[in-house]
């Protein structure tokens, strides 16, 4: 069974730091997406990582993918106020086309 | 149009009712999903069409029942549902269903089951 662990669960950090969320997974896969989203609100994409050693960049958040450790991370530079948000990373199960499983979601809060 | 659609935002029903959900999109996916996330939960997959045809069903109870009229358009038929079920409810899309896709969320469906 794929099971999907985010850590830390929860992140309160002062703007201006850095900080990295990680996502291991327990079985093979070469797909891992990381989403946002907002409280109240829907899930935002932010990340589709295709292959091992992939690495994406936009603004602030930057995320990367080693199969072999089965690890994805988002690193946070620089942290202001608007990105406070949950974030889930997912990794499609094997054999579905779409069928993710989502991680446990890491709660940010970023304080002034 | 970018957006997928989902109406009601909110939802109140009792357990004898019977009330749909929907979504639409038209940005020309051919995938379509629902997914249910409880309060401070990842979402959870209950069901996939892909060109309009069901192809997952996470084995969700009978009393939730998905229908996709079309391309654009997919339904979630509610029936004598428990106050377990209260969630947001999630539409979703992408363009094939290809595990390579990113997925096009609405905003959701907040049901209350009295």
């Amino acid at each position: 069974e794929l099971k999907v662990e985010q850590n830390p669960l929860f992140l309160s950090m002062q703007e201006g730091k850095n900080y990295t969320i990680y996502c291991n997974y327990s079985t093979t896969s070469d797909r891992l997406y990381w989403y946002r989203q907002d409280p109240g609100k829907s899930l935002e994409s932010l990340f589709v990582l295709l292959s091992n050693g992939a690495v994406k960049q936009e603004g602030r958040l930057m995320a990367s993918l080693d199969t072999k450790a089965r690890l994805s991370t988002l690193h946070i530079t620089a942290a202001v106020h608007d990105l406070s948000a949950t974030y889930f990373c997912a990794v499609v199960r094997g054999g579905y086309g779409q069928n993710f499983v989502f991680g446990p979601g890491t709660r940010l809060s970023v304080l002034p | 149009d970018t957006e997928v659609t989902q109406t009601p935002k909110h939802l109140v029903m009792g357990m004898t009712n019977k009330k749909s959900l929907k979504c639409e999109q038209h940005m020309g996916h051919r995938a379509m999903y629902w997914y249910k996330q409880k309060a401070k939960k990842p979402p959870e997959l209950m069901f996939v069409y892909s060109y309009e045809k069901l192809s997952i069903n996470e084995s969700v109870p009978s009393r939730f029942s998905p229908e996709c009229p079309n391309s654009s358009l997919l339904n979630l038929h509610l029936h004598a549902l428990q106050p377990e079920d209260s969630a947001l409810y999630l539409c979703a899309s992408s363009p094939t269903g290809g595990s390579s896709e990113k997925l096009f969320f609405g905003s959701g469906t907040q049901l209350s089951v009295l």
